[in-house]
């Protein structure tokens, strides 16, 4: 069965830095893209970008690109979302997610249980 | 304003058949598969329908999907209560060389 367990809610201030995380188990790691979505307060889903960790090529949103830094770590099946000053905009929820098959150009399948960002001064 | 339009509401009665809509381009719809996802509050999205018109294990029958040229439409039929919550519908875009989702549909049971 295919797992993705996020890392807890996070607090932060900005211009804080922030690392949250999404563990894969029940697959093969290296054979799926996998990627983050936004979804802020009452809003609907944003595509923020994706990585193929075999060999971390990564292709981002034009609205995320320079915002955030996707990465992934293949020894312990783990993909990343950084940011390295955050804004109050920055407040959301960001789900992980699996692409449905193994080339980057199909939407999500798999779906981590989204982790809460709150940036405040 | 998100790639792909869909209304942002919808409703129907318990045993009705509604249909939600999601409309394209020739980069997007037009050329690759459409997802449709369900949402209830405080949860993550879940797969409902992939490639156009298929169904995971486990979704009802009484949700489909299909395509015609830049638009796509999720059906639901014997509409239940449980069946209220957001729907998204989302596909690649090639001009973008990323996913793309619609701005989602809250369905109302009445």
């Amino acid at each position: 069965e295919v797992q993705l367990v996020q890392s807890g809610a996070e607090v932060k201030k900005p211009g804080e830095s922030l690392n949250i995380s999404c563990k894969a188990s029940g697959y093969s790691f290296t054979s799926y893209w996998i990627g983050w979505v936004r979804q802020m307060p009452g809003k609907g889903l944003e595509w923020m970008g994706i990585i193929y960790p075999s060999d971390s090529d990564t292709r981002y949103s034009p609205s995320f690109q320079g915002q955030v830094t996707i990465s992934a770590d293949k020894s312990i099946s783990t993909a990343y979302l950084q940011w390295s000053s955050l804004k109050a905009s920055d407040t959301a929820m960001y789900y992980c997610a699996r692409n449905a098959y193994s080339g980057s150009n199909h939407p999500f399948q798999h779906w981590g249980q989204g982790t809460l960002v709150t940036v405040s001064s | 304003q998100s790639v792909l339009t869909q209304p942002p509401s919808a409703s129907g009665t318990p045993g009705q058949r509604v249909t939600i809509s999601c409309s394209g381009s020739s980069s997007n719809i037009g050329s690759n598969y459409v997802y449709w996802y369900q949402q209830f509050p405080g949860t993550a999205p879940k797969l409902l329908i992939y490639r156009n018109n298929q169904r995971p294990s486990g979704v009802p029958d009484r949700f489909s999907g299909s395509k015609s040229g830049t638009s796509a439409s999720l059906a639901i039929s014997g509409l239940r209560s449980e069946d209220e919550a957001d729907y998204y519908c989302a596909a690649w875009d090639d001009s973008l060389s990323g996913a793309v989702f619609g701005g989602g549909t809250q369905l109302t049971v009445l």
